[in-house]
């Protein structure tokens, strides 16, 4: 049974980095059938993908226009994670944040339980 | 972009009646559509992909049909746990992988 555990703190400064992880259970982050993904929710953005991370034989990343010079998606082998970075926050950035696993056969399939992220001083 | 539109915003149904829920794109993406369940405080959960394959453990109440640019989603007779909000997502054009606004299905 493959579960996504999120951890990372709820509040953020702005101008600070906010940083999730995500750790993977029942799968690895190296699977050569699956991406890693990283997707908000927030009542202005609704549903929102982020970036993704995957292994094909290297490592490929792909990011959202809308945050693309502020993002990084990082995966750690050793710890069987994936991580999120996002700089430069702005109470824009605030919302619930998830990580997703999507197979290549399927579509998000599994989910993290959320992380509630506020960005305020 | 792709752009994903579902009808209606909000569908008030009784229990044990169906209920469709339809997803439009503004482009074709074949087959490539996930519809999503979302309960309060909850994570989405994936219902349907493919367009119309059930996901591991989703009753046979919910089916999904449609291809290219019109989608639904049906709920043959809903059960209490059934009210919830639901999201399409296109993956044909992914990344990035498009949602729709979503779909409140509410107790009448």
């Amino acid at each position: 049974q493959v579960q996504l555990q999120q951890s990372g703190p709820g509040l953020v400064k702005p101008s600070q980095t906010l940083s999730l992880t995500c750790a993977i259970s029942g799968d690895s982050v190296s699977s050569n059938s699956a991406s890693w993904n990283w997707i908000r929710q927030s009542p202005s953005r609704g549903l929102e993908w982020l970036g993704r991370t995957y292994y094909r034989s290297k490592w490929y990343n792909n990011y959202a226009v809308s945050v693309k010079s502020r993002i990084t998606i990082n995966a750690d082998t050793s710890k069987n994670q994936f991580s999120l970075q996002l700089n430069s926050v702005t109470p824009e950035d605030t919302a619930v944040y998830y990580c997703a696993r999507k197979h290549i056969s399927s579509a998000l399939d599994i989910w993290g339980q959320g992380t509630m992220v506020t960005v305020s001083s | 972009e792709i752009v994903m539109t579902q009808s209606p915003a909000t569908l008030s149904v009784s229990p044990g009646e169906r209920a469709t829920l339809s997803c439009r794109a503004s482009q074709s993406v074949s087959s490539n559509l996930a519809w999503y369940q979302q309960k309060p405080g909850q994570a989405p959960r994936l219902l349907i992909y493919g367009a119309s394959t059930r996901a591991t453990g989703i009753p046979a109440r919910f089916s999904g049909s449609g291809s290219g640019t019109e989608f639904t989603v049906t709920i043959s007779s809903l059960q209490s746990e059934d009210f919830a909000v639901y999201y399409c997502q296109q993956y044909n054009n992914w990344p990035p992988g498009t949602f729709g606004q979503g779909t409140k299905v509410e107790i009448k």
